[in-house]
């Protein structure tokens, strides 16, 4: 069955450090999110990525971050100058079409120190 | 008033219970919705799809009351396996096709 895959699985950094987080979508995927997981919190909703542009984006993605999809197959997501409050989980997803099930990857967990 | 809301738990019941978590959602404009399953330290997954006409698949039933802009997930004959946490999902029907979570109820099944 395919599936969404995303390295690292664990990321630390420095706070103040760029990190950038990488997916692979499943391969006939027109739709890429990213959504991110607080520890003890809800999921939430980051961005969303449609023919090469960002289609919606939450307020928590601000100029800090930014999205791109450099060849065919990944999907990566840019914190700038991580912050302490960026330690979360982040989740990657895609979608078939915009109504499709959105299928999740396994997350990368990003701890700022 | 959250978006989502959901009542947390944990809800402890034994093997071969049933059980039913509620949902309530704000935004009257929610197109879509959706149950997914979220084992710890795990990505959510998938359960099932809500429909208005409420829809069954095995042991679990979903129902959507959009008057009272209520949803509902009945886990029949509880298995161990079963314990996770259940997130509440919809999604308006809008260009980014985002999703909005409840913080999840969490179920533990014991023998």
């Amino acid at each position: 069955e395919p599936e969404v895959t995303q390295t690292p699985s664990h990321q630390v950094t420095q706070m103040g450090q760029e990190v950038i987080l990488r997916c692979v979508p499943i391969s006939n995927h027109l739709y890429f999110y990213w959504y991110r997981q607080i520890l003890g919190q809800k999921v939430e909703f980051l961005v969303s990525f449609y023919n090469n542009e960002i289609s919606e984006k939450s307020e928590i993605f601000d100029d800090q971050f930014s999205v791109e999809r450099p060849d065919g197959s990944n999907f990566t997501l840019k914190i700038r100058s991580t912050k302490l409050e960026d330690s979360a989980m982040y989740f990657c997803a895609s979608s078939r079409g915009l109504a499709g099930v959105k299928f999740f990857g396994p997350g990368t967990r990003l701890t700022v120190l | 008033r959250k978006e989502v809301e959901q009542d947390p738990g944990p809800f402890n019941v034994p093997e071969g219970a049933t059980v039913a978590f509620n949902c309530t959602y704000s935004n009257s404009a929610s197109q879509s919705f959706f149950w997914y399953r979220q084992d710890c330290r795990k990505e959510p997954k998938l359960l099932m799809s809500v429909y208005s006409s409420g829809n069954e698949d095995g042991r679990f039933t979903a129902q959507l009351n959009r008057a009272s802009q209520y949803i509902s997930l009945l886990i029949r004959d509880s298995k161990l396996s079963d314990s996770a946490t259940y997130l509440c999902v919809v999604k308006l029907n809008n260009a980014g096709n985002m999703l909005t979570f409840g913080g999840g109820t969490r179920l533990m099944v014991k023998p």
